[in-house]
């Protein structure tokens, strides 16, 4: 397994068109995070699983944004009627979290990241 | 909520000389804490990170950090640069506690380059 990778890696699109990317994470890992990184600034979380389930996600994450992991496998992220402000790169990364009592130490690989342009 | 500060968004230092990329952190307990580097285009690898233990820790390419507690900072040393080290830098916070979710606040970045 070479890590976590992403498709496409760039995605242009006009302003009102539905896109998905997909994430395919580290196989034996259990845990996937989305992360949206705009221009200049640092990643910010989007939300994230634990295996199948979509256990948090940001405020960021608007009723457009959608995403899924089936069978806590492949994660897709879907945004709707895309705007230009949704332009950025967005960022998986997976980890295998051991948990000691009620710590959870979490290692995150992130993927080359998908760069979205809304025109 | 935890944040991250790196008073430095760039850096510009000669080749062979040293570097100190500072970081410093607000939050309620003492979390776990990463330095990434982002080069052009890419995504991110992973330098160094702390969980516990010794405050002095060693990382990938000749990378050093340092957790200081009463300063609540965790700045990145390297004792002579090199061309290839131009780059961003991502210092990064996540919480400790399982149930939490671990996931990781970044700060705004640094952008280091480096003069021949």
């Amino acid at each position: 397994d070479t890590g976590v990778s992403q498709n496409p890696r760039h995605k242009i699109t006009k302003r009102g068109q539905n896109v998905t990317f997909r994430c395919d994470p580290i196989s034996e890992h259990n845990r996937l995070y989305w992360y949206r990184q705009t221009l200049g600034q640092g990643p910010e979380f989007l939300t994230y699983f634990q295996n199948e389930a979509q256990l948090e996600k940001s405020r960021l994450l608007s009723d457009r944004f959608s995403a899924e992991r089936p069978k806590g496998s492949f994660s897709t992220l879907e945004i709707q009627r895309t705007e230009q402000g949704d332009s950025a790169m967005y960022l998986c990364a997976s980890s295998l979290t051991i948990s000691v009592g009620v710590l959870g130490y979490n290692e995150q690989f992130f993927g080359p990241g998908t760069r979205l342009t809304v025109l | 909520a935890q944040s991250v500060t790196q008073p430095d968004i760039h850096i510009t230092v000669s080749e062979g000389a040293s570097l100190e990329l500072r970081c410093n952190y607000s939050y309620g307990a003492t979390p776990y804490l990463f330095w990434y580097v982002q080069s052009p285009g890419q995504g991110l690898q992973l330098l160094l990170k702390y969980f516990s233990g010794d405050t002095l820790v060693q990382g990938i390419k000749g990378f050093e950090a340092e957790f200081k507690r009463s300063q609540s900072s965790f700045n990145l040393r390297k004792p002579s640069v090199h061309w290839s080290d131009a780059a961003e830098y991502f210092c990064a916070v996540e919480p400790p506690y399982n149930n939490a979710g671990n996931m990781l606040t970044f700060g705004g970045g640094t952008r280091l380059m480096v003069k021949p």
